[in-house]
């Protein structure tokens, strides 16, 4: 299985702190994919960061990802109440019979308090 | 901003009876997916449709389950006769093509009793 898998499972933060997570797969990806979702809700899509990549930023956003540890992070800075949510992250194969098909972690549970 | 939408948003549903869970893609893009999680677990991938015929299946998406893209904007999930363990948030999503970013709908949640 390539799934992804999130670290921590679960993160509380402050206002205005940063926010770290990580998340490792098992074999070669296409891309990977972080999503957010707000309790009992739809996926949102936050970014995307393809194996050639190795760093992104949206907004307040900024992913990294290191194909040789096969690891990704996803980083929010200066956290508001608002972002507090489940993130995910997703993989897309190499192979052709992977394509379209994402595998999702488990999912980190951030908490922004005021 | 073009989304994603599925109705209904919660489906009640008896044992054994089918349902159909409706979904509408962004109107340009051509891949379209099945994705479903069950309460407190992973988003599990279903099925990929493309070309009006499916790309890729999970062993999840046995012979209870079917698609369709009944016209030019709908896309379907129908499952035959709904199992206890049927209940779940089924999600739909869409891209204008492979690896490319999947957007995805609010779900329907489907409660089976």
């Amino acid at each position: 299985s390539q799934q992804g898998e999130e670290d921590p499972q679960a993160l509380s933060i402050q206002e205005g702190e940063n926010a770290t997570m990580n998340c490792s797969y098992k074999t070669s990806i296409n891309n990977l994919q972080w999503y957010r979702q707000n309790s009992g809700r739809g996926l949102v899509h936050l970014i995307l960061i393809r194996s050639n990549e190795r760093e992104k930023h949206s907004g307040r956003l900024r992913v990294t990802l290191d194909t040789s540890k096969k690891s990704s992070s996803l980083l929010i800075t200066a956290s508001r109440a608002a972002d507090t949510a489940s993130y995910f992250c997703a993989t897309e194969g190499m192979t052709t019979d992977s394509w379209g098909k994402l595998q999702f972690g488990a999912g980190t549970q951030v908490v922004v308090t005021p | 901003e073009p989304e994603v939408t599925q109705t209904p948003s919660h489906q009640v549903t008896q044992m054994g009876q089918e349902v159909i869970l409706r979904c509408v893609p962004i109107s340009n893009h051509l891949y379209f997916y099945w994705y479903r999680q069950i309460l407190g677990q992973k988003v599990e991938f279903l099925v990929s449709f493309y070309n009006n015929e499916i790309s890729e299946k999970s062993e999840i998406f046995d012979d209870q389950f079917s698609v369709e893209r009944p016209d030019g904007s709908n896309f379907t999930l129908k499952i035959r006769s709904t199992k206890l363990e049927d209940s779940a948030m089924y999600f739909c999503a869409s891209s204008v093509a492979a690896k490319n970013i999947q957007y995805f709908g609010a779900g329907t949640r489907l409660s089976v009793l």
